[in-house]
């Protein structure tokens, strides 16, 4: 299976605040990488696709680079809904395995 | 918009097994794969397997091998999810969600809203 490494585990930030979590495959997955948005309670949702696409309604301070086994996702000017736990997915193959996970505090 | 609706709670002894159903509303049912993830409280999201609604090939995370069935009945749009010799580390949420094409790209672009499953003697 391809394994996926995030980090980091936790952070803390201010509403304003530019923060970035990186996200590495053990091997090389091209662009097959998506970002989701999880919240207590609720379904996690889709915010990025393909490493860099811009999933509709999903505000454009998100955004995701990366290819080949190094990938990130950046929000910009935090805000307080931004407070969620993020998770990176590899879809290059069947079996769609996760990150750990980034829960973000604001 | 698709809407994936999955059972209720469950509270399960150890050893039991428990089956938790997805049900995919609109007329897609057959076209994209189905895929299982559950969240262990505390933890990050674990991808389970995934299900070929159109036919019902499986595939498996190697860990569950052995102790996940997952199922289709196209007559329902539904599928099935069921964990076997459970035990306590397998409390948690458990989603379904849809597999389908963004812009091109394999996404999970629609979920359930989860099933919550406890393990307790």
């Amino acid at each position: 299976d391809i394994q996926m490494t995030q980090s980091p585990s936790s952070l803390s930030a201010s509403v304003g605040d530019t923060v970035t979590i990186t996200c590495r495959a053990s091997q090389t997955i091209s662009r097959y990488l998506n970002w989701y948005q999880h919240k207590p309670g609720k379904a996690p949702n889709l915010l990025i696709f393909g490493a860099s696409g811009l999933q509709s309604g999903v505000p454009s301070r998100f955004s995701g680079r990366g290819s080949g086994t190094d990938f990130s996702l950046t929000i910009s000017g935090l805000q307080p809904e931004d407070s969620a736990t993020y998770f990176c997915q590899q879809s290059y193959n069947i079996f769609r395995t996760f990150g750990q996970g980034t829960k973000l505090e604001i | 918009q698709v809407q994936l609706v999955q059972s209720g709670a469950e509270v399960k002894k150890p050893g039991a097994s428990v089956k938790v159903s997805c049900k995919t509303s609109g007329n897609t049912f057959t076209s994209y794969y189905i895929h299982w993830v559950r969240q262990a409280p505390g933890q990050g999201l674990e991808w389970m397997g995934a299900i070929n609604p159109s036919g019902g090939s499986t595939t498996y995370a190697q860990r569950f091998q052995g102790r996940v069935t997952m199922s289709s009945d196209t007559s329902t749009s539904r599928v099935y999810m069921e964990l076997h010799s459970l035990r306590s580390e397998d409390t948690g949420m458990y989603y379904c969600a849809r597999d389908a094409p963004t812009s091109g790209w394999p996404t999970f672009d629609s979920w359930g809203q989860g099933s919550l499953v406890t393990v307790s003697s």
